[in-house]
């Protein structure tokens, strides 16, 4: 089983370029994430989805725009990239955030590292 | 006031050690809570759920105190393999909807 694979693993940009990243899950879960983790910050949720079709904002989600267009992709938009958003980016998945059903568990990928100069 | 805090460590314990971490929750209605294992460079993972009562795990036992907002998860007889981040999470039903945040992570050294 693949789980959620992300892509690309690693990537350099400059200043001002733009880049997407891509999370795909075959586990046929509801419910996608994408965090940034840094040093002393803990994961921090940018933006997540409850479905096909729909997305929300998390807790940073200024300088990131995301689409869910099919069930199993998750993707993470960078615009006009800064120093700023240097960073681990780890998407996820969960069956269900439904409180009735949720187990609980995010599913991870192995992160993205992105480093902007 | 964070949501969820945990000492950043790092804890540094010889082999065979028993170690605890502590992590406390300021939203009195957090609902369910988890510990999450990181290993460098890594994705986190489930290591276990929390649950009221106490609930155990091989050498792995993790505590919840509602009163006192805290969990905690204590390790025996530590091997290497344990060093590693524990990441704890806290889950706060909202409108149906379970809100997940986690902690910044409690690193643990298992030295030789």
């Amino acid at each position: 089983n693949a789980g959620v694979t992300q892509t690309p693993k690693f990537r350099v940009l400059k200043t001002g370029q733009s880049m997407t990243l891509l999370c795909a899950q075959d586990m046929n879960h509801e419910y996608m994430y994408w965090y940034r983790q840094d040093p002393g910050m803990g994961l921090r949720l940018i933006h997540y989805s409850v479905g096909e079709g729909t997305t929300a904002k998390g807790e940073v989600p200024d300088g990131y725009n995301v689409s869910r267009l099919k069930k199993q992709n998750f993707l993470l938009g960078l615009e006009s990239a800064a120093p700023s958003q240097t960073s681990v980016y780890f998407c996820a998945s969960s069956y269900s955030n439904r409180v009735a059903r949720n187990t609980g568990e995010l599913f991870f990928g192995e992160g993205s590292r992105l480093t902007v100069l | 006031r964070k949501e969820v805090e945990q000492d950043p460590g790092p804890f540094n314990v010889p082999e065979g050690a028993t170690v605890a971490f502590n992590c406390t929750y300021s939203n009195s209605a957090s609902q369910s809570f988890f510990w999450y294992r990181q290993d460098c460079r890594k994705e986190p993972k489930l290591l276990m759920s929390v649950y009221s009562s106490g609930n155990e795990d091989g050498r792995f036992t993790a505590q919840l105190n509602r009163a006192s907002q805290y969990i905690s998860l204590l390790i025996r007889d530590s091997k290497l393999s344990d060093s590693a981040t524990y990441l704890c999470v806290v889950n706060i039903n909202s409108g149906g909807y379970q809100k997940v945040t986690f902690g910044t992570g409690t690193k643990l050294q298992v030295i030789p």
